[in-house]
């Protein structure tokens, strides 16, 4: 199984909703990501979970929280959002040690959008 | 900020014709990737090369990497409609894990 899932596909929210997005996969990957997409541009990363811990934060507002629950799930909740945030959230996961030697499999996506 | 810039942006061919696009980067590398997505989707790995390569196949794809010049290439050859895409260069920070900076990712329309 070489698939990564994500839960919603899409999600419409207010400002003052919380929310949580889910990402999964079967593959025993050890590094698991959050990437944040605009449209017609790059994904940027967000954050890295390392052996179920979080190793990277690219300064993310606080009202994006992630979370490992074990090797296979991850979860980015989501608080006091704002229109801005409206993008793609990408995750993606990849052997540990890949080092840029092994390729990242991603999610579909979850479409966020913010009112 | 990004580490690579893709040329060109946007790229409109015909079914046949062979696509091609560059990707520069700024600091040293292990390898450079590259990654399609179609029309908002999540992204596909296409071709992994290293950086003591200089080119590598994968079926119609031919990807080029000039560390000299921190520049690389993907080629699509005889494309179909069905290569309509985004196609980001991507480069891995770090020993651990693959995170990746992406370029800014060229847009390519193939016309039936």
């Amino acid at each position: 199984d070489t698939e990564v899932t994500q839960t919603p596909k899409h999600l419409v929210m207010g400002m003052t909703n919380k929310k949580s997005l889910k990402c999964e996969q079967h593959m025993g990957h050890r590094a698991m990501y959050w990437y944040k997409q605009k449209a017609k541009k790059p994904p940027e990363l967000m954050f890295v979970y390392s052996y179920e811990k979080l190793s990277i934060n690219e300064s993310v507002p606080s009202r994006f929280s992630p979370e490992c629950p074990n090797s296979s799930l991850l979860n980015l909740h989501l608080h006091a959002l704002q229109p801005e945030d409206s993008a793609l959230y990408l995750c993606a996961s990849s052997q540990e040690r890949a080092g840029g030697r092994q390729s990242s499999f991603f999610g579909p996506g979850t479409r966020l959008t913010v009112l | 900020s990004q580490q690579g810039e893709e040329d060109p942006q946007a790229l409109s061919i015909q079914e046949g014709e062979n696509a091609t696009m560059n990707c520069s980067y700024k600091t040293s590398i292990n390898n450079l990737q590259w990654y399609r997505q179609n029309s908002g989707r999540g992204l596909v790995h296409l071709i992994l090369i290293r950086s003591n390569e200089r080119e590598k196949h994968s079926g119609r794809l031919r990807v080029t990497l000039d560390t000299s010049k921190k520049s690389s290439s993907l080629l699509i050859t005889a494309s179909r409609a069905a290569d309509t895409a985004s196609y980001f260069c991507a480069t891995a920070r770090g020993a651990a894990g693959n995170k990746l900076t992406f370029g800014g990712g060229t847009r390519v329309l193939v016309k039936p």
